[in-house]
């Protein structure tokens, strides 16, 4: 099975910080993706990679960045947090072709 | 931009009976269908997908139905169990395309 971890389950952070979500794939998938989820809205993309160094933006990117330096790791920056980023945030591998392998999510609460 | 609706948004039944959550889409070049379920504190987990070139699939107690036609696809969940409660979400995407689009969610109760 892929597992997809991804550093925290629960953070808190202020208006402002910057702020990084790290997730860690052991499958060796090219694509990897961030979403976020929120009641009512469903899961809406942020940002996308399908190789190492490669990124593209998703439905709603504004305000997030991302690095992807290698295969097995892909990270999502908030350069300067704000309470409208309070959510729910899910990292996911996918096979060329397949279906999304979800992360357990971090709930992040922005001060 | 592509867009699927899923209906309802909260769906109550008693163990036993059947369940089914409703899904459209509106981007026809839309050939995969995946169906997430999602547990408390946990991320989506898929439980069955199907194709455009398949009208029906079923595993176990679970079954999808499309109708590319109207453009519209459905989970049935038969002989309902309380572990069946959860969240679950549609999605479409165009088979080797990287953009999934979800529906908003159902969220599924089921009685004891």
């Amino acid at each position: 099975d892929v597992k997809v971890t991804q550093s925290s389950r629960y953070l808190v952070k202020r208006t402002g910080e910057k702020v990084f979500l790290e997730c860690v794939q052991d499958m060796d998938h090219e694509n990897m993706f961030w979403y976020r989820q929120d009641p009512g809205l469903g899961l809406r993309l942020i940002y996308f990679s399908y190789d190492v160094k490669m990124k593209e933006k998703g439905d709603i990117p504004e305000g997030y960045s991302v690095s992807r330096e290698k295969k097995e790791r892909f990270s999502l920056i908030l350069e300067s947090a704000s309470t409208n980023q309070t959510s729910m945030y899910l990292c996911a591998t996918q096979a060329p072709g397949l279906h999304l392998n979800f992360g357990p999510g971090t709930r992040l609460t922005v001060l | 931009g592509e867009n699927v609706e899923q209906h309802p948004s909260t769906l109550s039944v008693q163990e036993g009976d059947s369940a089914v959550i409703k899904c459209t889409y509106s981007d026809s070049a839309s050939n995969y269908f995946p169906w997430y379920k999602q547990e408390l504190g946990k991320g989506p987990q898929l439980i069955i997908d199907i194709r455009s070139n398949v009208g029906e699939k079923k595993d176990q107690r679970i079954a999808v139905t499309l109708n590319k036609t109207a453009k519209h696809f459905s989970l049935h969940i038969t002989e309902t169990q309380p572990e069946d409660s959860a969240v679950y979400f549609c999605a479409a995407r165009l088979t080797g395309g990287f953009k999934t689009i979800f529906g908003a969610g159902t969220r599924l109760f089921v009685k004891a």
